[in-house]
């Protein structure tokens, strides 16, 4: 099975920085990689797909890219209202592996 | 507009099973394929299998085989995921999720989900 390692798995950054979070997978998966946000308490909420397509309704400064093995997830200006856990996810033959989580909090 | 909405909390003890509905709403049931993702408490997100609504094929994670079923019934739009010989590491949320796009047959991201399940596993 292929597995996904997030890095860092948390970090504490000021509003308005710009905040980068990690995937790699253990093979390639060429750009079938999805990103989740799970705010406290709630639901996950898919933020991007293929890599690097956002969901409708997301804000602009989410952005993700990579293919193959490397991805990335990019917050260009965190906000107060992006504390949340990030998950990525490889979806292209079972089983849907998730990464292991990254904590965004504010400095 | 797809809507999942999940049967309610449970206890249970240890060595018994729990059965956990999702009830789809707002499309065509045998459109989207249902995964299903469990959280214990503070940790992360655990992909566990999932079920073709349409002829009802499924895929575990190989943690959960022969330990899980996955079922619907395509009459009431809605499906079922049974977990057995519950133990005390079974106790979490569990969601069922909607594929992000018709026809694309569980290779696809999860676009929706339901509202989440806790079960809880205590003696």
């Amino acid at each position: 099975d292929i597995e996904m390692t997030q890095s860092p798995s948390s970090l504490s950054a000021s509003v308005g920085d710009r905040v980068t979070i990690t995937c790699r997978a253990s093979q390639g998966i060429s750009n079938y990689l999805a990103w989740y946000q799970q705010k406290p308490g709630r639901v996950p909420k898919l933020l991007i797909y293929g890599a690097s397509t956002l969901e409708s309704g997301v804000p602009s400064r989410f952005s993700g890219s990579g293919s193959g093995t490397d991805f990335t997830l990019t917050i260009s200006s965190l906000q107060p209202e992006d504390v949340a856990t990030y998950y990525c996810q490889k979806y292209k033959g079972a089983p849907l592996t998730f990464g292991g989580g990254t904590k965004v909090e504010i400095k | 507009q797809v809507q999942l909405v999940q049967s309610g909390a449970e206890v249970k003890k240890p060595g018994a099973s729990v059965k956990i509905s999702c009830k789809a709403s707002g499309y065509t049931f045998t459109k989207y394929y249902i995964h299903w993702v469990r959280q214990a408490p503070g940790q992360g997100l655990e992909w566990m299998g999932l079920i073709n609504p349409s002829g009802g094929s499924t895929s575990f994670a190989q943690k959960f085989q022969g330990r899980v079923t996955m079922t619907r019934d395509t009459s009431t739009s809605t499906v079922y995921m049974e977990l057995s010989s519950l133990t005390s590491e079974d106790t979490a949320v569990y969601y069922c999720g909607g594929d992000r796009h018709a026809y694309c047959a569980g290779d696809c991201s999860v676009g929706y989900w339901g509202q989440g399940t806790l079960v809880t596993v205590s003696s």
